[in-house]
């Protein structure tokens, strides 16, 4: 069974240019999840999907991050304007969730970005 | 919200030692405790998890134990190999699907 797969795996990009990340959940999981992660902390949560609805972007600097998941499967990440302090790892996990149990999340490899 | 706290920080021992992890959660609501492994370059790894219903789980050289009058969770690693060498997460829920991570320990096994 193929994993979470992202791309692209590492971006540089200068401040104040767009960027965009994508994300393809495991087959069947109807949960998806952008999480950023600081150098030496943990992931923390931006946004959580059910199929095609955000149901949890309280965490999600709407100002300039902005996120879809089409069709309720892929989903991208996009950041417009990046600012220096953007530079993370970004990680997309997926999970199938029913009946409000909680299940096991998946992650992607996540990436790197580096804003110059 | 959910506040979860992780130590040490990082960890050295000796192949053939054990490892304890110890992390404490404030939403005594929270019924959910996993663990993730995170190599270098790789997004983490679930390991183990346990539910609120049950003490202790064990799976070959790893047991997590949970304490919800005290809240807190440990996660126990046997007979340590290099190859254990990462960064361990601990993170809690208390409610549907979120989670909270802590701020991970580096564990080093040296040879």
């Amino acid at each position: 069974e193929a994993g979470v797969v992202q791309s692209p795996r590492y971006k540089i990009i200068e401040k104040k240019q767009p960027v965009a990340f994508w994300c393809n959940p495991i087959s069947g999981h109807n949960t998806l999840y952008w999480y950023l992660q600081n150098l030496g902390q943990g992931p923390e949560l931006l946004i959580r999907y059910e199929n095609e609805e955000a149901v949890d972007d309280s965490q999600l600097p709407k100002d300039r991050f902005s996120a879809e998941r089409l069709k309720g499967v892929d989903s991208t990440l996009k950041i417009q304007p990046a600012e220096l302090g953007d530079s993370a790892v970004y990680l997309c996990a997926s999970s199938l969730t029913s009946g409000g149990r909680v299940d096991t999340q998946y992650f992607g490899p996540g990436t790197r970005l580096t804003v110059l | 919200g959910e506040n979860v706290e992780q130590h040490p920080s990082t960890l050295s021992v000796q192949e053939g030692d054990s490892a304890v992890i110890k992390c404490t959660y404030s939403d005594s609501a929270s019924n959910y405790f996993p663990w993730y492994k995170q190599e270098l370059g790789k997004g983490p790894q679930l390991i183990i998890d346990i539910r609120s219903n049950v003490g202790e789980k064990k799976d070959q050289r790893i047991a997590v134990t949970l304490n919800k009058t005290a809240k807190h969770f440990s996660l126990h690693i046997t007979e340590t190999q290099p190859e254990d060498s990462a960064v361990y997460f601990c993170a809690a829920s208390a409610g549907y699907s979120t989670l909270t991570f802590g701020k991970g320990t580096m564990l080093l096994v040296s040879p």
